[in-house]
């Protein structure tokens, strides 16, 4: 099947730091990404759709200049936390859609980025 | 607005069978999905519906009802391991993904 990754697996920062978090898909061109945050024991809020080469269309009440969202290429999306603060503290999940997914909608999810902001 | 609705917790015993209901309310529909994720991972890919009927993987099935805007995953053979959330979920526009709040599932020897 298809993978997606994601780097890091987990992440400890300072309050008023900038954290960048990076989703690939490892086998697989992924021509839609998406990116979710999870708090505990809540469900996955989708935060942004990035399409490849274009900008990234944000959900209401996500803020654009706080989550920089760029999807480079078919297999890179890079989620930017700026000037993070605990309320930002979650984990960040993104998933990936290519050609071969959409047969049946699925959407192939990466592992995860724990991020704690102290 | 987008709705979805499922049952925040569901007990079963080993063995047993369990239906998750979920119903929802959006603008836009394409199918709706069903995902499994267990506490500090990431969800997993279950089952898709984009038309009414039964889809049958193994020891899951799902369900969906358009005009009735409803649909239901069913477990069967439970086994401990199942224990885990599950979350409904419908496509929409663009593939873009809404999740319900998900389901806990408890299964007890």
């Amino acid at each position: 099947g298809a993978v997606v990754s994601q780097h890091p697996s987990w992440v400890i920062c300072k309050s008023g730091t900038s954290v960048k978090i990076e989703c690939r898909s490892l086998d697989f061109q992924a021509t839609t990404m998406f990116w979710y945050r999870q708090f505990p024991k809540q469900s996955l809020m989708l935060m942004a759709t990035s399409n490849e080469g274009s900008k990234a269309t944000y959900e209401q009440g996500v803020e654009k200049d706080k989550f920089l969202i760029n999807h480079a290429s078919l297999t890179l999306s890079t989620l930017t936390v700026t000037s993070a603060h605990p309320e930002d503290s979650s984990f960040y999940i993104c998933s990936a859609t290519g050609t071969s997914g959409r047969v049946n909608n699925e959407q192939f999810f990466g592992p995860g980025t724990r991020l704690t902001v102290l | 607005g987008q709705s979805l609705e499922q049952p925040s917790e569901v007990t079963a015993v080993e063995g047993a069978i369990v239906q998750i209901n979920c119903t929802y309310q959006t603008s836009g529909f394409y199918g709706l999905s069903w995902y499994q994720q267990h506490d500090g991972g990431a969800p997993t890919f279950l089952s898709y519906n984009g038309l009414d009927g039964l889809e049958e993987t193994g020891r899951f099935s799902s369900f969906l009802s358009r005009s009735d805007s409803y649909g239901y995953l069913l477990l069967q053979e439970l086994q401990m391991k199942d224990s885990a959330s599950y979350f409904c979920a419908v496509i929409t526009g663009g593939f873009k993904t809404i999740f319900g709040a998900g389901t806990r599932l408890f299964v007890k020897a």
